[in-house]
């Protein structure tokens, strides 16, 4: 069974670059199926999709977080990562990572989700 | 992008339906039947509940249905339960630059 792991609540001063890493296990990364995203929820809040990226490296962002984020894969560990730099208290959320379904577009798979917070 | 449109609560009694509407634009949920749905308990990480509009995965009870009608996508809860009381999201592909969208999100309240 597929199971996305996530790492545990992150502290981060504002200014600075969050890194966030999704382990996945139960099934390979190196898929054609499939991409593998990010979505976050600020407190109290809605789900924001962050980006998504396939095994071969290709990336897609929202376009209002672009200038700040970069996704990445490393299909010989079977993980994916993101990097969050410039961070404002805005960025205080809960991060998920997520399988996408790349034809169809739908999340079908989600990590249990990192807490992070921005403040000094 | 702005987000999806959704009621903020819906609230009905056991066994009752309840509908959930989730307002977009023609450039994603009127564009694409690419809807998809998540039922979020607090404190836990969303799960799919329909997937391209309509689909129910396995396991999803068919208490569940998904529909769209031009850039409005609805969900249909039959035979309200209990443990149905929770967030819903919608979320619409969008295209190319855009790529998605989710909804505000709906909490659900069993009466």
């Amino acid at each position: 069974q597929l199971q996305l792991q996530q790492s545990g609540p992150v502290l981060v001063k504002p200014s600075e670059t969050v890194s966030l890493t999704c382990t996945v296990s139960g099934g390979p990364i190196f898929t054609y199926d499939y991409d593998w995203g990010w979505i976050r929820q600020p407190p109290g809040k809605g789900l924001e999709w962050i980006a998504n990226i396939y095994f071969n490296g290709r990336p897609s962002y929202n376009p209002s977080l672009r200038s700040r984020v970069t996704i990445s894969v490393d299909t010989v560990n079977n993980q994916f990562s993101l990097k969050l730099n410039s961070v404002t208290a805005a960025d205080t959320a809960v991060y998920f990572c997520a399988r996408l379904k790349s034809r169809d577009h739908y999340f079908d798979s989600w990590g249990q989700g990192t807490q992070v917070t921005i403040s000094s | 992008q702005s987000a999806l449109t959704q009621p903020a609560s819906v609230s009905g009694s056991p066994g009752q339906s309840i509908t959930i509407s989730c307002t977009g634009t023609s450039s994603d949920v009127g564009n694409y039947n690419l809807v998809s749905w998540y039922q979020q308990y607090p404190g836990k990480a969303p799960n799919l509940l329909i997937s391209e509009v309509t689909k129910r995965p396995s396991g999803v009870s068919d208490r569940f249905s998904g529909s769209k009608s031009g850039n409005t996508a609805s969900l249909t809860i039959s035979g309200l339960q209990a443990e149905d009381e929770a967030d819903y999201y919608c979320c619409s592909y969008a295209g190319g630059s855009i790529f998605y969208v989710f909804g505000t999100g709906t909490k659900v309240i069993v009466l």
